[in-house]
């Protein structure tokens, strides 16, 4: 069975501070994806990864980076955070060989206050 | 641009009754078409997973249709338990492309 596990389940920050969210998957997949969801507005891409160290913007990056060094992990980093970026965010793998089946993580509750 | 339709966007049903939930997408050249549990506060689980060259899968008491053509699929799920009781969310894959699109999701209560 495929796994993708988040650093953390809940999370709590002040404005401002640096938040690193963390993604693990332990298939050996190529692609990884990191999406939030907040109610009315369902899951938004925020980037995705086919590679090591490459990465490519979703549908709202802004505000956000992300870092891929080694093929299993794959990094969230908001370098301000702001009260707008209150959310869950969800993390995903999927190997091509598979149709790109995504396999989702149990999400991270962050609340920035 | 592709958008994904669910409808209804609730639904509530008596537990051991047959139900389908409905999924639309506006743009039928798609690459794949995957269905999604949501419990409440937790991530995604696939459910099944439907190919561009399918017409349906089948996990258990789940059976997911496609028909690109009218831009349609459908989840349906047999003898319901409340333990179905979940966000049901459909998602479109797009060819040349690793991203999903999306529905809003069925909030699905099954009454014991």
């Amino acid at each position: 069975d495929v796994k993708v596990t988040q650093s953390s389940r809940y999370l709590v920050k002040r404005t401002g501070e640096k938040v690193f969210l963390e993604c693990v998957q332990d298939m050996d997949h190529e692609n990884m994806f990191w999406y939030r969801q907040d109610p009315g507005l369902g899951l938004r891409l925020i980037y995705f990864s086919y590679d090591v160290k490459m990465k490519e913007k979703g549908d709202i990056p802004e505000g956000y980076s992300v870092s891929r060094e080694k093929k299993e992990r794959f990094s969230l980093i908001l370098e301000s955070a702001s009260t707008n970026q209150t959310s869950m965010y969800l993390c995903a793998s999927s190997t091509t060989s598979e149709w790109n089946e995504q396999y989702f993580g149990p999400g991270t509750r962050l609340t920035v206050t | 641009k592709q958008e994904v339709t669910q409808i209804p966007a609730a639904l509530s049903v008596p537990e051991g009754e047959n139900l389908v939930l409905n999924c639309s997408f506006t743009d039928s050249a798609i690459y794949n078409l995957q269905w999604f549990r949501q419990d409440p506060g937790k991530g995604l689980t696939s459910l099944l997973l439907i190919q561009s060259s399918q017409r349906e899968q089948t996990s258990g008491r789940l059976n997911a249709s496609l028909d690109k053509s009218s831009g349609r699929s459908t989840l349906y799920i047999a003898a319901s338990q409340p333990g179905d009781s979940a966000t049901y969310l459909c998602a479109v894959g797009m060819d040349s492309s690793y991203k999903l699109i999306f529905g809003s999701g069925t909030r699905l209560l099954v009454r014991p």
